[in-house]
């Protein structure tokens, strides 16, 4: 069975400077990655995904996130933070071999300073 | 262009009555996902549908919880008899099908089981 690690349970980064979101995955074949951004109150965005191509994806909001086969991961980045990032943020992964079900990462608590 | 419908946004009931939490998935999507968020647990999938039917429902904690799609364009979660312990935030989500389409996720219904 597929599963997904969120190393970081919390970051805390300043306004301005630059995100970078761990997650690691474990699937035998190639995965199907997604990020999602849980702002307060609110359900689940996604931001980007990957399926195959370009290792490097674009999303939504100024995000990007490399798929590295060589190392199971798929990394969120942004170049530079805005507040309203503040957020939680979900990797997951579907698998032909888990039918139509997304395994979620535990998430990754983003507090953005001023 | 309308996303998944969740309602009530908001539940307070007492321990014992019974709950019902509904949800409209988007057009045309024909998978539905149930999940509930919890501090403790993160994001836990109760149970899922292809087509209006049952296909995984092995993360319902127990009998107290039962699901429906009586057609492809509503469904509904309930508990009875609620107790304390499920308080929780409940998600509702649905997709194109296939492990390589994202979810799309509702707001939520915030359920407080005194």
């Amino acid at each position: 069975a597929q599963s997904v690690t969120q190393p970081d349970i919390h970051i805390t980064v300043s306004e301005g400077a630059s995100l970078e979101l761990r997650c690691n995955y474990s699937y035998g074949a190639t995965p199907y990655l997604f990020w999602y951004v849980q702002s307060p109150g609110q359900g689940l965005q996604l931001l980007l995904k990957y399926f195959s191509g370009d290792t490097l994806v674009q999303g939504i909001k100024g995000f990007e996130a490399e798929f590295k086969r060589s190392q199971s991961s798929f990394n969120l980045r942004k170049p530079s933070v805005h507040w309203s990032d503040a957020a939680e943020y979900f990797c997951a992964v579907g698998a032909v071999a888990a039918g139509n079900k997304l395994t979620f990462g535990g998430g990754t608590r983003v507090l953005v300073k001023p | 262009d309308a996303g998944v419908i969740q309602s009530p946004r908001h539940e307070v009931t007492e321990m014992g009555q019974e709950v019902t939490l509904r949800c409209k998935p988007i057009s045309g999507h024909n998978s539905l996902f149930w999940y509930r968020q919890t501090m403790m647990r993160g994001l836990e999938l109760l149970i899922y549908f292809n087509n209006n039917v049952p296909i995984d429902d092995s993360g319902m904690p127990e009998d107290r919880f039962s699901a429906k799609m009586p057609n492809a364009s509503f469904s509904t979660l309930k508990i009875q008899p609620s107790e304390p312990r499920d308080s929780a935030v409940y998600f509702c989500a649905s997709s194109s099908g296939g492990p390589n389409q994202p979810q799309h996720f509702g707001d939520g219904t915030r359920l407080s089981i005194l």
